[in-house]
């Protein structure tokens, strides 16, 4: 399909064990954004890309959780030390980049830690 | 304070009514305004632009008051497909998109 592919679709691993979660965005779109979401909450930022570089990682919670985006397509979200508070919904989108505002979703990875 | 703020309601409406959300946002900096509609279990997707003068697409028209900074969402004759999560967003610069908690709305018979 041509929307935004994110894998896997779920996800349990256990407590201080690492994680990979995987975006490959909508072809040409050269911003990427990882968003994640808990139960009757709305998405949170977590950080955006425009091109290969993080243009804005603000909402990274801490040092255990890192994106990177080397080619500017496919991100790869990695959370190491996983911790039970990190689960939820990760949710990425992409755009056409700065000055096109619709962003466009995939359908996220439930992450559960145990 | 959150950055967007909104009622996460429920609110329970029936088939024909006419509702409106409200939301605000504390960057006075923020430069464009958006509503996502997310259904259950599933990932939000673009309803509306909002844009300075109004904007209105069918039976959904959006408000925005910068001098407030606040935002509404007006949905005329609620359809049962109506009922999903509403979504406010704020582009707060740097293309940074920030959420808010989202309104459910509920449409029964």
């Amino acid at each position: 399909g041509a929307g935004v592919s994110q894998t896997p679709s779920n996800k349990v691993t256990e407590k201080g064990k690492y994680v990979e979660l995987r975006c490959d965005p909508i072809s040409g779109h050269t911003a990427l954004y990882w968003y994640r979401q808990s139960l009757g909450q709305g998405p949170e930022f977590l950080i955006y890309f425009q091109g290969t570089g993080a243009a804005d990682d603000s909402g990274l919670p801490n040092d255990r959780f890192f994106a990177v985006r080397p080619e500017g397509s496919v991100s790869t979200l990695k959370i190491q030390r996983t911790e039970r508070g990190d689960s939820a919904v990760y949710l990425c989108a992409s755009s056409l980049g700065a000055g096109e505002r619709e962003a466009f979703f995939g359908q996220g990875t439930r992450l559960t830690v145990v | 304070r959150k950055e967007v703020e909104q009622d996460p309601g429920p609110f329970n409406v029936p088939e024909g009514a006419t509702v409106a959300f409200n939301c605000t946002y504390s960057n006075s900096a923020s430069q464009s305004f958006f509503w996502y509609r997310q259904d259950c279990r599933k990932e939000p997707k673009l309803l509306m632009s909002v844009y300075s003068s109004g904007n209105e697409d069918g039976r959904f028209t959006a408000q925005l008051n910068r001098a407030s900074q606040y935002i509404s969402l007006l949905i005329r004759d609620s359809k049962l497909s109506d009922s999903a999560t509403y979504l406010c967003v704020v582009n707060i610069g740097t293309d940074k998109l920030i959420f808010g908690t989202g309104t459910r709305l509920q449409v029964f018979p």
